[in-house]
């Protein structure tokens, strides 16, 4: 079975640093796509980051790197010069061929606050 | 814009009657997604379309919910005999491929429908 652990319900960073969120996955296949996804108090999912399981290199898109270390199957996500707006939850996310079921895998999410 | 659109946006329904949620997925996304989150909780996924074919329906939370797909277009999510439990977000996604490992197997997710069963 595949899974997602999010084990920081809570951070909080002051505007302009960086934060990095954790995020550990499990999962038997050896392909297989890691997400990470901001959802504002809006409530919409916005995509932010893609990470293959064959890529070599650390996935980066602006301001948000993935700091992938397949052995450990970690995919943490990397925010760097926070800014007010990026408070909001952050969902790390998978999808392999598990079991031959391609059901995407969430963890429970990481609640981020950003003070001035 | 040429996103992942829902109707209706908010539905309020009494309990036991019947609703159905609409999504239409981006143009050319082969696969589509039906996910629930309960207020203040993460995604619970329900069920997913590979073109009109759901290989998968285990997480469908009971029979009395039901998803069908037209073509790789429009998919309708049915609630039948609304119980207050389902009072949530209804949030539909899709993506380009169901390749596992490659980019193109990203979701995108729409606006969501929120649903209130009094």
């Amino acid at each position: 079975a595949q899974k997602i652990t999010q084990t920081q319900p809570g951070m909080f960073v002051q505007e302009k640093e960086a934060v990095t969120l954790d995020c550990t996955y499990d999962t038997s296949d050896q392909s297989y796509g890691l997400f990470w996804y901001k959802q504002p108090s809006s409530g919409e999912m916005i995509f932010l980051i893609y990470q293959g399981s064959y890529d070599e290199q650390n996935a980066t898109e602006g301001r948000y790197s993935l700091n992938f270390q397949k052995a450990r199957k970690s995919a943490n996500l990397v925010i760097s010069a926070s800014q007010l707006g990026d408070s909001a939850m952050y969902f790390c996310a998978m999808r392999s061929r598990s079991g031959g079921s391609y059901i995407p895998t969430f963890g429970r999410g990481t609640s981020l606050i950003v003070h001035p | 814009g040429a996103g992942v659109s829902q109707s209706p946006s908010n539905k309020v329904t009494e309990k036991g009657k019947d609703v159905e949620l609409r999504c239409d997925p981006i143009s050319g996304h082969t696969a589509l997604y039906w996910y629930r989150q309960r207020l203040g909780q993460g995604l619970e996924f329900l069920i997913y379309f590979q073109g009109n074919s759901a290989p998968d329906k285990s997480g469908l939370p009971s029979d009395r919910f039901s998803a069908e797909r037209t073509g790789e277009s429009v998919s309708t999510l049915t609630i039948q005999r609304t119980q207050q439990e389902d009072s949530a977000v209804y949030l539909c996604a899709s993506s380009l491929t169901l390749k596992t490992g490659s980019r193109t197997d990203t979701q995108y997710f729409g606006p969501g429908t929120r649903l209130t069963v009094l």
